[in-house]
């Protein structure tokens, strides 16, 4: 099976601030690489899917990027409304694991 | 606008069974795969089941293989989740969520239902 990691687990940012969280999956899943949005008692959003297409909706200040077995998602200027946990999800053969999740709280 | 409805979670002895369905309305539910996730208390998001829009695939996680059973009822805009010989590890809010892609399953969820806890407790 493969297994997902993200890191860091946890980290406190401010408003306006650059945000990068990192997902490795450990073995090859070329770009089938989705990004997930939960907030809490919410349920989860997706944000980008194939590794660095962004869903319809979502703004353009969330990106990622990667392939294979590293992976990044980046806010490029965190908003009030960006604290929230987020989670990488594969899903390269079938629906696949989640990376355990990173929580992004206030500074 | 698309909607998702679970229902069906509640308290449940280990051992026990339950049913949980999923109505969903807004877009043509025929050809989509849907799945089901789960979230333990406080914890993060497990993949629990999937089932392709022409029902000829199903998939399951390996903690739930054998005991949980997927469905889809297109004439209802339903999935359903049987879940049998119940745990205590199964306690979690259960979501279902409609795939993005027309067709074939690619697992990525864009539109969720808003869960519906089960408890298994005795």
């Amino acid at each position: 099976d493969i297994q997902m990691t993200q890191s860091p687990s946890s980290l406190s940012a401010s408003v306006g601030d650059r945000v990068t969280i990192a997902c490795r999956a450990s073995q090859s899943i070329s770009t089938y690489l989705s990004w997930y949005q939960q907030k809490p008692g919410k349920a989860p959003r997706l944000l980008i899917y194939a590794a660095s297409t962004l869903h319809s909706g979502v703004p353009s200040r969330f990106s990622g990027s990667g392939s294979g077995t590293d992976f990044t998602l980046t806010i490029s200027s965190l908003q009030p409304e960006d604290f929230a946990d987020y989670y990488c999800q594969e899903s390269y053969i079938g629906p696949g694991a989640f990376g355990p999740g990173t929580k992004v709280d206030v500074k | 606008e698309v909607q998702l409805l679970e229902s069906g979670g509640g308290l449940v002895q280990p051992g026990g069974s339950l049913r949980l369905s999923c109505v969903a309305s807004g877009f043509t539910f025929g050809p989509y795969a849907m799945g089901w996730v789960r979230q333990a208390p406080g914890k993060g998001l497990e993949w629990v089941s999937g089932i392709t829009g022409d029902r000829k695939t199903t998939v399951y996680a390996d903690s739930v293989k054998g005991r949980f059973t997927i469905s889809k009822d297109d004439s209802k805009n339903t999935i359903y989740l049987q879940m049998s010989n119940l745990r205590a590890e199964d306690t979690a809010v259960y979501f279902c969520g409609k795939d993005k892609t027309y067709g074939d399953g690619r697992w990525e969820l864009d539109s969720w239902g808003q869960g519906t806890l089960v408890i298994v407790s005795s």
